[in-house]
């Protein structure tokens, strides 16, 4: 398996414009999982899906943020308009069923804001 | 709430030296997980070791090291015999069953392993 594979890997943005992040999890994996990651706040988890269906999304720091899981394999983290606090690196995560399991990360996707 | 400290922000050694990093962790919860993770330069986060509340045993791989003591709620990592391939990001996290399957993470110790 290819693991979970993000796009992009860097994106470069002007303020007000709009992010659309992606995400492949593992195949056969049931949980997904949007981290970010800065110097100030460290990695924190912004939203997860089991089954596709949003579980938590008590991290996503604002309504300028949305994530969608449209099925098993996709999902996406959009930035509506963007600002350069977004300025972090965006990981994904997936996980099989069950929660005593590790969670397989991406590469991550740096995202600048200028 | 659960929290996850690594009270040591970085740790600089030479090769060869031995490096322990702490982790202290805080739960209301009897059963959950505690996990490290590698972030080494390149920036993806590797997968370390997983730990259930109920296990105990210390856990050896290789020159990596791992001692869990639920007395002192400590999750504790030693690297033997360090190389400068160990140097990178290291994270520790903890799972609450209760809470789901999301992971809350420590702020990270940086080692630094020098040749």
């Amino acid at each position: 398996d290819a693991g979970v594979i993000q796009s992009p890997r860097h994106e470069v943005t002007e303020m007000g414009q709009e992010v659309t992040l992606r995400c492949k999890p593992i195949s056969g994996h049931n949980s997904l999982f949007w981290y970010r990651q800065t110097m100030m706040r460290g990695l924190e988890l912004l939203i997860y899906f089991n089954n596709n269906v949003p579980i938590d999304d008590s991290g996503m720091p604002e309504d300028r943020f949305s994530a969608k899981m449209p099925n098993a394999s996709f999902s996406t983290l959009k930035i509506q308009p963007s600002e350069p606090r977004d300025s972090a690196v965006y990981f994904c995560a997936s996980s099989p069923v069950g929660s005593n399991t590790e969670a397989f990360f991406g590469q991550g996707t740096r995202l600048t804001v200028v | 709430a659960q929290k996850v400290t690594q009270a040591q922000t970085e740790i600089s050694v030479v090769e060869k030296e031995d490096v322990t990093l702490d982790c202290v962790y805080e739960t209301r919860d009897t059963t959950y997980y505690l996990f490290w993770y590698k972030q080494p330069p390149s920036g993806e986060l590797v997968f370390l070791i997983r730990r259930n509340s109920f296990d105990e045993q210390n856990e050896i791989s290789g020159r990596y090291s791992w001692n869990f003591q639920k007395s002192t709620s400590s999750f504790n990592f030693t690297i033997t015999a360090s190389q400068v391939v160990d140097s990178a990001v290291y994270f520790c996290a903890l799972l609450i069953k209760a809470a789901g399957n999301k992971l809350t993470f420590g702020g990270g110790t940086r080692v630094l392993v020098k040749p």
